[in-house]
Order: structure tokens, then C-alpha cells, then sequence
């Protein structure tokens, strides 16, 4: 059975420009949440996106957005990039909303903003 | 929002030893309380999980214990092999008009020595 997939796993980018991130859930799941996660520290939510709804946002910039698509897969995109925003992103993937079923993480994305 | 603690930062044991982990968490209306463990390079991996219905719970070497007047939650590892080296994380489940999300505690790496 395929998991959470992400793409790309690894990233770099320059100060000032655009990323998007993708996340394909597992087969059947039709909540997707986004979490960033710093090295050193617990992934922090970002979004929350079910049955392409936004059903959460965490404290994030304007610069951050996101949206699910028919299919369930996700996208995140982050607009004028930070050094501050290297990190590793993750998505999780749950049948509902976080909490109502397990969340299943993905590998991550990577993102070195130099 | 929910604050979760988590301690200790590191913990090195024997192989064959028991391992515990331990946290806190702010919020009394949270109800969900899932474990991760995240090996270097991947994403976290749900190990085991509560919810707030029950005080105990077992699975083969791993059990989670909750003590939700005293809002705290504990991961036991038994017979521990270095395999079971990794970061852990604990996790639970906050709720806000709506949103819901997962405030994680900033990590417990642990060392089984061989």
C-alpha cells in the first residue's frame, strides 16, 4: 500500500522566491494537514485542509497558502522565502479531520533557503 | 492554544532496559494523544496512541499511560534493542472553533546502547 507521498524531498531555494510543495494522501484519506518542522524541534502545524476545505490554519504568514485538490492530493506554497523557512515540511494524511482518525505522516520535503 | 512538554531531551539506556518518556500538556478539553517516532531522514511514524476514555494502553513492548486530572502522559518502552534508537515525539490534540490540529512536545532522542 503507498503511503503519504511527497515531492520533491529536497529543496533549495534563494531568499525572495516562491516554493510549492505536493503531498498525495493514502488512498482513501481525504484530510490532508501540513506541518513544518525545524531541526531540533516538534513539527508545528501550519494548515489543515478537509474534503477541500481549509479547516485550520496555525500561525503562519500570509505568505504561506494552501489548497487540496478533487483528488485529495495538497499543495503548499510559501511566497517570498526566508532564511527562517528552512525547514523539513511534512503532510499528514488521516480518513478525517486530525484527531477523529491517526494522522500518517510523508517523508518530508527538505527546503534549504540560502 | 495547547502547549505540550516534553522530557527528557535525551535518554541513553542498555539494551534490555526500559525506557520512559514523558509529558505535559495545557489544554484539559484535548482528548487525542498519539506517539511518534522519527529515525533520521523520514518523517514520524505513529507508534501508539489514547484517547482520553481510557488510562492505559498496550502494544507488544510499548504502552502509553494518561492521567488526564493531572494532564500528563507517558510512553514506556520495554526491552529495549537499538533499533528502537530515534527521536520520539508526543502529540496532542487541540481544538479551536473548529480546528483542529496536533501540538507536539519538542522531541526525546533516545540511545539504546548496545
Amino acid at each position: 500500500d503507498a503511503g503519504v507521498t511527497q515531492s520533491p524531498t529536497h529543496l533549495i531555494k534563494t531568499r525572495g522566491q516562491h516554493v510549492t510543495l505536493r503531498c498525495s494522501p493514502i488512498s482513501g484519506h481525504k484530510s490532508v494537514s501540513w506541518y513544518q518542522q525545524v531541526l531540533g524541534q516538534g513539527p508545528q502545524f501550519i494548515f489543515q485542509y478537509y474534503e477541500k476545505e481549509e479547516r485550520g490554519r496555525g500561525n503562519f504568514p500570509d505568505r504561506f497558502s494552501a489548497r487540496q485538490f478533487p483528488n485529495y492530493s495538497s499543495e503548499l506554497n510559501v511566497n517570498a522565502l526566508l532564511l527562517g523557512d528552512s525547514a523539513l515540511y511534512l503532510c499528514a494524511s488521516s480518513l478525517r479531520g486530525a484527531g477523529n482518525t491517526e494522522a500518517f505522516f510523508g517523508q518530508g520535503t527538505r527546503l534549504t533557503v540560502v | 492554544g495547547e502547549n505540550v512538554e516534553q522530557h527528557p531531551s535525551t535518554l541513553s539506556v542498555q539494551e534490555g532496559d526500559s525506557a520512559v518518556i514523558k509529558c505535559t500538556y495545557s489544554d484539559s478539553a484535548s482528548n487525542y494523544f498519539p506517539w511518534y517516532k522519527q529515525e533520521l531522514g523520514k518523517g514520524p511514524q505513529l507508534i501508539i496512541d489514547i484517547r482520553s476514555n481510557v488510562g492505559e494502553k498496550k502494544d507488544q513492548r510499548i504502552a502509553v499511560t494518561l492521567n488526564k486530572t493531572a494532564k500528563h502522559f507517558s510512553l514506556h518502552i520495554t526491552e529495549t534493542q537499538p533499533e528502537d534508537s530515534a527521536v520520539y515525539f508526543c502529540a496532542a490534540l487541540w481544538r479551536d472553533m473548529g480546528r483542529r490540529a496536533l501540538t507536539f512536545g519538542s522531541g526525546t532522542r533516545l540511545q539504546v546502547q548496545p
